[in-house]
């Protein structure tokens, strides 16, 4: 089975700009997390889909936002980019969402 | 928020040696995963168990849960240089997985 997937590996943008992050899980899992990582908050919960419905929501402003379509891809979209935003975003996909995470290689977005 | 926190936040050891990291937690559970991060990379799936379950193998891995103390210990016997990477526990209650701090552990050949 092929991993999970994640585009663009490398992202550089400017402040105030808008980003869209991609998602491709492994074949037959219907959960999709997306996770940032920073080096001073650590591994941050952003959200979770569910069978195209947002699940859970961590507690991010509604600049983050994100969606999954019925293939169980998902995407995740930054908007009005902060210097804050810069972070290695991480999704990970499940059978169910409480089980084993399988995770991408991750987004590295830096934010000029 | 983070659920979990490891201990400690760095170890270093030599080859050989074993690695002891604990996770403590706040609320109830369904289960605890543990973590493996090479720099910079993805996370890497190490073992789940339950929180019904006391103990749990995998390979070198070693996995103890005290839900009575909100707990967990993750052992790394004799280990290698390959090993050197960040380790985090996560927590799932009944509605998300919660991401720990994460212990660096550091093996010199």
């Amino acid at each position: 089975k092929a991993g999970v997937t994640q585009t663009p590996r490398y992202l550089i943008k400017t402040r105030g700009q808008q980003v869209t992050l991609s998602c491709s899980p492994i074949s037959g899992h219907r959960s999709v997390s997306w996770y940032q990582q920073t080096p001073g908050q650590g591994l941050q919960f952003l959200f979770e889909y569910f069978s195209e419905t947002q699940r859970n929501k961590g507690n991010f402003p509604g600049r983050f936002s994100g969606r999954q379509f019925s293939n169980s891809r998902s995407e995740m979209n930054v908007s009005t980019l902060e210097l804050g935003d810069s972070a290695l975003y991480l999704c990970a996909s499940s059978l169910y969402g409480r089980d084993t995470q399988y995770f991408g290689p991750g987004t590295r977005l830096t934010v000029l | 928020s983070q659920q979990g926190e490891e201990d400690p936040q760095a170890l270093s050891i030599q080859e050989g040696e074993n690695a002891t990291m604990n996770c403590s937690y706040k609320t109830s559970i369904n289960n605890l995963q543990w973590y493996r991060q090479n720099s910079g990379r993805g996370l890497v799936h190490l073992i789940l168990i339950r929180s019904n379950e006391r103990e749990k193998h995998s390979g070198r891995l070693r996995v103890t849960l005290d839900t009575s103390k909100k707990s967990s210990s993750l052992l790394i016997t004799a280990s290698r240089a390959a090993d050197t990477a960040s380790y985090f526990c996560a927590t799932v209650n009944t509605d998300k997985l919660i991401f720990g701090t994460g212990t660096r552990l550091q093996v010199f050949p």
